[in-house]
């Protein structure tokens, strides 16, 4: 069974600094990884997914890494801001339907 | 551009009584469908998917149900809520492209 941890479970940065999320997952044999954004009492906003045959995606200051034979993706967000603060989710599908593995997030705040 | 509608944003029910959570979605035909759960400090967790009218697949065992009566309707049902239903509930949808788009939840709250 597929399972997706994600450490740190919370993280305070000040503003200006480099954000690292890492996300683990047991089973390589996915078919893509998403990372998403989660706002307090709103739904999902999708950031970047990567494809299996993918070793990485970018976006603007957003860059998610793959690594699928260690079971490991790191989403980088660069020169971090208030707004950025959120819970970001890491998931993985496993086939083609769209059936996602969600980890458990990682609650970011980020100071001015 | 696609988009879900979830509602109510909230809900408080007792113990015992009825469920039916409804999403409805826009700017595609024929979408997968999906209901997430995420209970207080856990992931998200798959619920039920459906790829189509009348077609439900149910991912876990539980105290819910769900029925897609039409092609862009989905909905989340339960004859009695018990406190372990308690949750934030997503739905969810995927179009032609790969990118899942989500409604704005339902945090249910069951005493």
């Amino acid at each position: 069974k597929q399972e997706v941890t994600q450490i740190p479970a919370a993280l305070s940065v000040p503003e200006g600094e480099n954000l690292v999320l890492n996300c683990s997952f047991t089973d390589s044999a996915i078919y893509n990884l998403q990372w998403f954004r989660q706002d307090p009492g709103k739904g999902l906003t999708s950031l970047l997914l990567i494809q299996s045959s993918q070793r990485e995606q970018t976006s603007g200051r957003l860059n998610a890494s793959l690594d699928k034979s260690s079971g490991r993706s790191t989403l980088y967000i660069a020169a971090s801001q208030p707004g950025d603060s959120a819970t970001y989710l890491c998931a993985v599908e496993t086939d083609s339907w769209g059936k996602l593995q969600f980890g458990a997030g990682t609650q970011v705040v980020v100071t001015p | 551009s696609q988009t879900i509608h979830q509602w109510p944003a909230t809900l408080v029910q007792p113990v015992g009584s009825p469920l039916s959570l409804e999403c409805t979605v826009e700017g595609t035909s024929n979408p997968n469908l999906y209901w997430y759960r995420q209970a207080a400090g856990r992931g998200l967790q798959l619920l039920f998917y459906s790829v189509g009218i009348g077609q439900i697949s149910s991912e876990v065992p539980q105290n819910l149900s769900a029925s897609r009566p039409q092609d862009r309707q989905f909905i989340l049902s339960s004859k009695k809520l018990l406190l372990s239903d308690s949750g934030f509930y997503l739905c969810a949808g995927q179009g032609r492209e790969e990118k899942l788009f989500f409604g704005s939840g339902t945090q249910l709250s069951v005493l």
